[in-house]
């Protein structure tokens, strides 16, 4: 079975700052890698996905992220944030054989956005 | 497209009530997944369907729990009794089977079990 890790529950940043969150996953096959973001009071929504390819992932938001698969991490990253990121990240996985969409998620990294 | 609509968007209800979460999922969308948020545990997955089927319930809590999708249109989550520990919000979410495309998520229901 497949596991994700989020090591960071909470993230302060000041705006205009760099920020990464960090993702490491656990999987015996291949995976598929997503970062979703929730905002207060709403579902989830993409922010990016890694299927193949590029380790490099552009996304919505200026959000990027670098699957690594040698270190089995999938870091979330933008150079300069603003208050409206303000949410909850999620990172996820789901398997290359077999596993449809189904998802695994991580605990979640909130990030706070400070003036 | 409205999205996926689940309603109520709160529910408030008393230990040993039923309660019942309901989801309309993106028309065209054949995957439909029933998730639970809590603090504690984070996203759960609960139980996901194709085509109507059921494929996956291992994340379903116990049998007080149970989830019935009768048409590609509808489905629906319930809880018989409900107890306060079942407080959390749920997510329907849908997506396109097999294409690895994004899920979609509802807006979630907000339950309180008093």
């Amino acid at each position: 079975a497949q596991s994700v890790t989020q090591l960071d529950s909470q993230v302060p940043v000041f705006e205009e700052a760099p920020v990464e969150l960090r993702c490491n996953y656990s999987s015996s096959v291949s995976v598929y890698l997503f970062w979703y973001v929730q905002y207060p009071n709403q579902g989830l929504q993409l922010l990016l996905k890694y299927l193949s390819g590029s380790t490099l992932v552009k996304g919505i938001n200026g959000f990027e992220a670098e699957f690594n698969k040698s270190q089995t991490s999938f870091h979330l990253r933008k150079p300069s944030v603003h208050i409206s990121d303000t949410a909850e990240y999620f990172c996820a996985v789901s398997v290359v054989t077999g596993g449809g969409n189904k998802l695994t998620f991580g605990t979640g990294t909130q990030l706070k956005v400070e003036l | 497209d409205a999205g996926v609509i689940q309603s109520p968007r709160h529910e408030v209800t008393e230990m040993g009530q039923e309660v019942t979460l309901r989801c309309k999922p993106i028309s065209g969308h054949n995957s439909l997944f029933w998730y639970r948020q809590t603090m504690m545990r984070g996203l759960e997955l609960l139980i996901y369907f194709n085509n109507n089927v059921p494929i996956d319930d291992s994340g379903m809590p116990e049998d007080r729990f149970s989830a019935k999708m009768p048409n590609a249109s509808f489905s629906t989550l319930k809880i018989q009794p409900s107890e306060p520990r079942d407080s959390a919000v749920y997510f329907c979410a849908s997506s396109i089977q097999g294409t690895n495309e994004k899920l979609f998520f509802g807006s979630g229901t907000q339950l309180s079990v008093l």
